[in-house]
């Protein structure tokens, strides 16, 4: 089956680093990807979408200039959060669509990335 | 706007049934997804409904009417490890996957 992969799985790094969070899609090629953030007890909230060689489509409220996302080929999306503080502390999760996404699994789930500011 | 409501909690016991809702107002429709998210994992993936009707997996199964909004996720034979939150997901009319805020399922012996 599908399958995407996300790393790292977990990070823990000083305030004001950046943080590169890698998605690849393994077996499929992902014209859509899309980043989400889950805070402790809360559900999934989209940040953004992102589709291959265009520009980010950010949800209102997420700074595009602090959460940079790249997505420069069809099996890779990229998410840095630049000069990260403790509030961005939280689970990222990255999810990818294939060109068959209309069908009965529209998105397939990396196994989410645990970022965690000193 | 769009919207999706589902229960915040729910505890049931072990062996039991429980049946999870999802009622959905969205623009357009394209199918109801129900996923399965245990704590400090990524959800995956359950189930999926297009057209009115039960659709059986399993220990799991998902309703879907689509003139009443409304879906449901029924667990049959709870196993602890069905501890977990459940969420339902609708994609609308322009293929966006709409998600609900989930249901934490908790298991009791």
């Amino acid at each position: 089956g599908a399958v995407v992969s996300q790393h790292p799985s977990w990070v823990i790094c000083k305030s004001g680093t950046s943080v590169k969070i890698e998605c690849r899609s393994l077996d499929f090629q992902a014209t859509t990807m899309f980043w989400y953030r889950q805070f402790p007890k809360q559900s999934l909230m989209l940040m953004a979408t992102s589709n291959e060689g265009s520009k980010a489509t950010y949800e209102q409220g997420v700074e595009k200039d602090k959460f940079l996302i790249n997505h420069a080929s069809l099996t890779l999306s990229t998410l840095t959060v630049t000069s990260a503080h403790p509030e961005d502390s939280s689970f990222y999760i990255c999810s990818a669509r294939d060109f068959r996404g209309m069908g009965n699994q529209p998105q397939h789930f990396g196994d989410g990335t645990r970022l965690s500011i000193l | 706007g769009q919207n999706i409501d589902q229960p915040t909690e729910m505890t049931a016991t072990e062996g039991a049934i429980v049946q999870i809702n999802c009622t959905y107002q969205t623009s357009g429709f394209n199918g109801l997804f129900w996923y399965q998210q245990h704590a400090g994992e990524a959800p995956t993936f359950l189930s999926y409904n297009v057209l009115d009707g039960l659709e059986e997996k399993g220990r799991f199964s998902s309703f879907l009417s689509r003139s009443k909004g409304y879906s449901y996720l029924l667990l049959k034979e709870l196993q602890m490890k069905d501890s977990a939150s459940y969420l339902c997901a609708v994609r609308d009319g322009n293929y966006q996957l709409i998600w609900g805020a989930g249901t934490k399922l908790i298991i009791k012996p």
